[in-house]
């Protein structure tokens, strides 16, 4: 079971590059969405998609696009990276069954912009 | 717009000793959730609570949930070593699908 994979899982980049983080999920969920998490903060939601083809804005979105081409797959993009984005990064993903919203999260990847 | 908020963000407890983690959340929320961390590690599920006056139990984890008062609690009844993790708790808006995190407690259970 692979549940919500997170590609790729530490990478180092120096400012004003660009990546693309990579969301895939094989439950069939509807929702997904991209945190943040740094020290003291909690989870902080970048962006979310709630079906295939959908993005929607989250708490701190700026510096940061996303994209849902297919159902499985929520990618992150960074245009041109800054240290403030030196971060932990979490893509979950859930589906609406009656009310409930359960959320599962991928592994992280451990970002550094130097 | 929804917020959550966690006290105590740090908890040092001694083994056998009984804690209470606490959870207030700003807006009408019908969903709550406690989460566990470990370090270096992704977010485990641990509870999720729908109703007022949900309660769910395992182990020594008890959670609740009191939704006129916008509270839910996670109780740790005589830790153990195991235990020491980051808990987070987060809620949805009604009808809604955004999971808004608090700040986490980090509790350590020292022997």
């Amino acid at each position: 079971n692979a549940g919500v994979t997170q590609t790729p899982k530490f990478r180092v980049l120096k400012t004003g590059q660009s990546m693309t983080l990579l969301c895939a999920q094989d439950m069939n969920h509807e929702y997904m969405y991209w945190y943040r998490q740094d020290p003291g903060m909690g989870l902080r939601l970048i962006h979310y998609s709630v079906g295939e083809g959908t993005t929607a804005k989250g708490e701190v979105p700026d510096g940061y696009n996303v994209s849902r081409l297919k159902k499985q797959n929520f990618l992150l993009g960074l245009e041109s990276a800054a240290p403030s984005q030196t971060s932990v990064y979490f893509c979950a993903s859930s589906w609406t069954t009656g009310g409930l919203t359960e959320a599962f999260f991928g592994q992280g990847t451990r970002l550094t912009v130097v | 717009e929804l917020k959550v908020e966690q006290n105590p963000l740090f908890l040092s407890m001694q083994e056998g000793k009984n804690y209470t983690i606490y959870c207030n959340y700003s807006t009408t929320s019908d969903r709550l959730y406690w989460y566990r961390q470990d370090p270096g590690k992704s977010l485990e599920s641990l509870f999720v609570l729908l109703s007022n006056g949900a309660v769910k139990q395992e182990g020594r984890l008890m959670a609740s949930l009191d939704t006129k008062a916008r509270l839910s609690t996670l109780h740790i009844t005589a830790a153990v070593h195991d235990l020491s993790a980051t808990y987070f708790c987060a809620a949805t808006m009604e009808y809604g699908n955004k999971l808004v995190f608090g700040a986490g407690t980090i509790l350590r259970v020292k022997s």
